[in-house]
């Protein structure tokens, strides 16, 4: 069964740093999402991606976050410049709007954990 | 309450045991949709209803939307130990559209 695949699973970064998380969404899937947890906390949206470009964006996705679909079946989420509050579990997910259902299928996550 | 919150915060039951969970949103909905999550991994999707149905089923899921009440409930029938997991409501205002999560329901289900 297709799945959404992240890399890395763990990533440690120190402060200041930008990093690159992956995703790579289901295949046919036009829809893309970043969303993110920090521990023990809710799930929160991120922004989500359409057509090559952004479709909506929260008020945590600030000026240090890009989103980025590179080639044909990578979607990536950059963080400029890395905060302690960047500390989260990160979440990639797609949907498939010819399916007529509005299900999105989450990926596995990327930890960061910045120091 | 904020969007898609859950109740109980946590719950423990024995082996074959139902557990039952509710989620209540403040605002109209397409979609709502439950996760589980087990520790420290990823969101597996579990069932999704829509606003102009009141009951699924999914083997031994079995989910409720009340969108007079603004809630649904997540019933898990004859509870396994491999049940043991965080359980999400997420809701949708469109298909497509952002999904707003709730605080999630701890379920320890124990041997």
């Amino acid at each position: 069964e297709p799945e959404v695949t992240q890399t890395p699973s763990h990533q440690v970064t120190q402060m200041g740093q930008e990093v690159i998380l992956r995703c790579v969404p289901i295949s046919n899937h036009l829809y893309f999402y970043w969303y993110r947890q920090i521990l023990g906390q809710k799930v929160e949206f991120l922004v989500s991606f359409y057509n090559n470009e952004i479709s909506e964006k929260s008020e945590i996705f600030d000026d240090q976050f890009s989103v980025e679909r590179p080639d044909g079946s990578n979607f990536t989420l950059k963080i400029r410049s890395t905060k302690l509050e960047d500390s989260a579990m990160y979440f990639c997910a797609s949907h498939d709007p010819g399916s007529h259902q509005e299900t999105q299928y989450f990926g596995p996550g990327t930890r960061l954990l910045v120091l | 309450s904020q969007q898609g919150e859950e109740d109980p915060q946590a719950l423990s039951i024995q082996e074959g045991e139902n557990a039952t969970m509710n989620c209540s949103y403040k605002t109209s909905i397409n979609n709502l949709q439950w996760y589980r999550q087990n520790s420290g991994r990823g969101l597996v999707h579990l069932i999704l209803i829509r606003s102009n149905e009141r009951e699924k089923h999914s083997g031994r899921l079995r989910v409720t939307l009340d969108t007079s009440k603004k809630s649904s409930s997540l019933l898990i029938t004859a509870s396994r130990a491999a049940d043991t997991a965080s359980y999400f409501c997420a809701t949708g205002k469109a298909a497509g559209n952002k999904l707003t999560f709730g605080g999630g329901t701890r379920v320890l289900v124990k041997p």
